[in-house]
């Protein structure tokens, strides 16, 4: 059964703080990684990664994958209290994203 | 552009009660999908749509059908609502084999008393 496990499942920070999301799969046949945040509604898109070692960058948030070790990592530096969300890592298999399997998400409290 | 729509965007059924939920996208995106988001569980998909006419069941369909007749439509029928059902549903959509994740509406919250 394809999974995937995100941890810490509940973070609290204070603002300027760097913070590292993990996420693990287990994926038949996996293709790639994606991070969605989400605030109060629906979750918005932040990284696809299909490449092991590669990081993508957008402003203070980054992302990479190990394709060996089976995980991939958020971080955030600099933390701002606009930060704070529901983090959601997504596995994508094969044949198209339109199968993807979430983990139940990491919830990042950010304090001024 | 409007995205992903959803409508309603609450909703209370009674046990046996039968409803649709209302997907729509202008962005011409091939892929659609319905997920549920309950406490600690998630999102788990339900039903998912490669393109018009296609359709297939995925990790928690009991319960629910979809049809694509169009290419911005996906809409999501509760058959005869249960307690169980009760849940937040989003609808999605994305093009098919790009890179950049899906887009997601902003949600339907359904109770089932």
């Amino acid at each position: 059964e394809d999974k995937v496990v995100q941890s810490p499942l509940s973070l609290v920070v204070h603002e300027g703080d760097t913070v590292t999301l993990n996420c693990s799969y287990e994926v038949t046949n996996f293709r790639s990684l994606l991070w969605y945040k989400q605030e109060k509604k629906a979750p918005t898109f932040l990284f696809m990664l299909t490449s092991s070692g590669i990081e993508k960058k957008s402003g203070r948030l980054s992302s990479i994958l190990d394709k060996k070790e089976l995980f991939s990592i958020l971080n955030i530096t600099a933390t701002q209290t606009g930060d704070s969300a529901v983090y959601l890592c997504a596995a994508a298999p094969q044949g198209g994203s339109e199968k993807l399997v979430f983990g139940k998400g990491t919830k990042l409290t950010v304090n001024p | 552009n409007a995205g992903v729509t959803q409508t309603p965007k609450f909703q209370v059924l009674k046990t046996g009660q039968s409803m649709t939920l209302q997907c729509a996208q202008d962005m011409n995106h091939e892929y659609m999908s319905w997920y549920r988001q309950d406490p600690g569980m998630g999102l788990r998909l339900i039903h998912y749509s490669v393109g018009a006419g296609i359709t297939d069941q995925g990790e928690v369909p009991n319960g629910y059908n979809v049809s694509r007749s169009t290419t911005e439509d996906f809409p999501l029928r509760l058959l005869s609502a249960a307690p169980s059902q009760t849940s937040v549903y989003f609808c999605a959509s994305s093009y098919s084999g790009q890179g950049g994740g899906y887009t997601f509406g902003s949600g339907t919250r359904l109770t089932v008393v």
